[in-house]
């Protein structure tokens, strides 16, 4: 079926270490995007992908690394500078044109150990 | 970053009840999506509305499109205990890129 995998589904980080969240589909989507959602909040954008080996900062980008050098993969690396990276990690995808809504991943929940 | 302006924050329904939210905002959009969230998983889209004044249903669900382009509503009919969750609008900016802005969330309890 398609869809978007995003992996591993818990991720727990160390202080100073940098962790690497999955995300591929297999929508043929060209747009990729990863959000971050706290508890009782909405989601904010960290890095969003248009097309291949191209990509732009969202919202609160400060900490994250993305890189984007397949269609369809699109892997968000949480950094030690971020200093609160505890949080609900969604991975969307969107097929580029009119009329076409954001699909999304089941989400990784990254902790501090 | 723009948020969107969602409301109520939280509702607790009886079982059978309707239940009705929205979201508004200052910027014009030309698409709104609505999705549900159940907890530790990811939004799964229920509505999209593409046009202004567009009244779209899905079995007991309903959303509107507002004719401001402003805003959008979402109805439940009827509701049961599997519709807790938290539900999300968003929506497109005429921006022209592939990004959407989304409201905070609107957190239901259905009470059997």
């Amino acid at each position: 079926d398609g869809g978007i995998t995003q992996s591993p589904k818990y991720l727990f980080r160390k202080e100073g270490q940098n962790v690497t969240l999955s995300c591929e589909q297999n929508l043929n989507h060209d747009a990729m995007y990863w959000y971050r959602q706290d508890p009782g909040q909405g989601l904010r954008l960290i890095y969003y992908s248009q097309i291949v080996n191209d990509f732009q900062k969202g919202d609160i980008a400060e900490g994250y690394s993305v890189s984007r050098e397949k269609k369809e993969s699109f892997p968000l690396t949480v950094t030690s500078a971020q200093k609160n990276p505890t949080a609900f990690y969604l991975c969307a995808s969107l097929a580029t044109g009119y009329n076409q809504p954001q699909h999304f991943g089941d989400g990784t929940r990254l902790s501090i150990l | 970053g723009q948020q969107l302006n969602q409301s109520p924050q939280s509702m607790f329904i009886q079982e059978g009840e309707d239940v009705s939210m929205n979201c508004t905002s200052s910027s014009i959009f030309n698409t709104w999506l609505w999705y549900k969230q159940d907890p530790g998983e990811g939004p799964v889209l229920l509505i999209a509305l593409y046009k202004a004044g567009e009244l779209t249903s899905n079995g007991r669900l309903t959303a509107q499109f507002g004719i401001t382009r402003k805003d959008s509503f979402l109805n439940i009919s009827a509701s049961i205990p599997s519709d807790v969750g938290i539900y999300f609008c968003a929506g497109q900016p005429l921006s022209g890129t592939y990004k959407y802005i989304f409201g905070t969330g609107t957190r239901l309890k259905v009470l059997a």
